[in-house]
Parts: C-alpha cells; sequence; structure tokens
C-alpha cells in the first residue's frame, strides 16, 4: 500500500486569500483522496477524484489530478480562519486493498 | 445517519488494566478501521475489517485485540498496555469497496491515556 507525500508540510495564509497545497504519490492508482483534520480532532473527507478526472470542484475546493506525473494538488479560494487544519490526501489503487495510509499532511493556519 | 460513534471519548487505565474501545456505524459500512494517532503525527493503520474479517493487521502488537461482532460494531480490546500507547485511536467505515472507491468516514476518536 502506498501513501501520499503532501507539499508543503507547512502554510500560513491570510483571510481571503487561496491556498494550494500538493500531493505526490508513487504508483498507480484508481482513486485519490484528501481528507481535513482540525484541531477537534476529527478526520473529514472532502474530495475524491478518480483516475480518469483532471479536474473536480466542491464549493471553495479545486482538486487536479496529474496521474503522469503523479501528483495532485488542492486549491482552497478564500480561506477562513475555519479552514485552519491539516490536509492529507489519500492515494488508493488496486493494490491497496482497503488500506488507506495518510502521510504526514500539509498544516495550514489561515490567520484573520 | 453518517455518524461513526466513538465511546468512551476519554480513557485512563493502568497498565495491567483491560479495556475496550468501541466503535459503531448505521450506514450499512462493510469496511471499519482502526487507527493510532500520536500528537501532530498522522493516523496510522492499525487494523482493517472487511465483511467482518479481519483483513489487514499493520503488525500491531498483540497487547491491542480487535473484535468485529457484527457488521454495525467494531471494538478494540486494550491489555497491559505501556506508557507509550498513550494516543488518539480512530475508527472509520467505508462502504463495501473499502477505501479504494469511496470515502471514508472517522469517528471523534477516543483520547486513551495509560498510566
Amino acid at each position: 500500500s502506498q501513501q501520499g507525500e503532501e507539499d508543503p508540510q507547512a502554510l500560513s495564509i491570510q483571510e481571503g486569500e487561496n491556498a494550494t497545497m500538493n500531493c505526490s504519490y508513487k504508483t498507480s492508482i484508481n482513486n485519490l483522496q484528501w481528507y481535513r483534520q482540525n484541531s477537534g480532532r476529527g478526520l473529514v473527507h472532502l474530495i475524491l477524484i478518480r483516475s480518469n478526472e483532471r479536474e473536480k470542484h466542491s464549493g471553495r475546493l479545486r482538486v487536479t489530478l496529474d496521474t503522469s506525473k503523479k501528483s495532485s494538488s488542492l486549491l482552497i479560494t478564500a480561506s477562513r480562519a475555519a479552514d485552519t487544519a491539516s490536509y492529507f490526501c489519500v492515494p488508493t489503487g488496486s493494490n491497496s486493498g482497503y488500506a488507506l495510509n495518510f502521510g504526514k499532511g500539509t498544516s495550514l493556519l489561515v490567520t484573520p | 445517519d453518517t455518524e461513526v460513534t466513538q465511546t468512551p471519548k476519554h480513557l485512563v487505565m493502568g497498565m495491567t488494566n483491560k479495556k475496550s474501545l468501541k466503535c459503531e456505524q448505521h450506514m450499512g459500512h462493510r469496511a471499519m478501521y482502526w487507527y493510532k494517532q500520536k500528537a501532530k503525527k498522522p493516523p496510522e493503520l492499525m487494523f482493517v475489517y472487511s465483511y467482518e474479517k479481519l483483513s489487514i493487521n499493520e503488525s500491531v502488537p498483540s497487547r491491542f485485540s480487535p473484535e468485529c461482532p457484527n457488521s454495525s460494531l467494531l471494538n478494540l480490546h486494550l491489555h497491559a498496555l505501556q506508557p507509550e500507547d498513550s494516543a488518539l485511536y480512530l475508527c472509520a467505515s467505508s462502504q463495501d469497496g473499502g477505501g479504494r472507491d469511496t470515502e471514508a468516514f472517522f469517528g471523534q476518536g477516543t483520547r486513551l491515556t495509560v498510566v
């Protein structure tokens, strides 16, 4: 099974700015998921993008996937203080079984 | 109902105690997971159950013993833990395809302290 590698490890922006975080992975995937965990400890699923999709939107979130480069990006537009959290990408493939493995994540701080 | 409920929320136990963590979901999901998360670290996968059968054990010490009595319940039995086992324990569930194809729903976790 594999896990994603998020970059940067930490990101600090002001409210209203956009936040972009990147993810790289090593082997072929069926899909790639993004999760968020805030200090209140809950892990929440944000978006799933399948290997045959290139871009997906959900509210203020935009996810891209480039399978040729084995990379994905998450863009949060017009950030809010409530977006402060850790963000994880989780690639899953046929060799992952049922495993969902988390990398170190990107820690996003949005200041008022 | 899209909730995964974990009990208790907090647990303090001695190294000679036996305790259990419980996880429940009523979404009809057939894959359930246990994760361990230390402070400022990502969640680490411990166990995965698929259709009530253990499908993944990530080389977890035998002092942690999972159990899936039915499709809605997942337990983690704890015995003779060490202080370094203190962590947040997260439970999750997902549909038939497991985490490969569908999102996982996470509980709020049990904060475990071993003294």
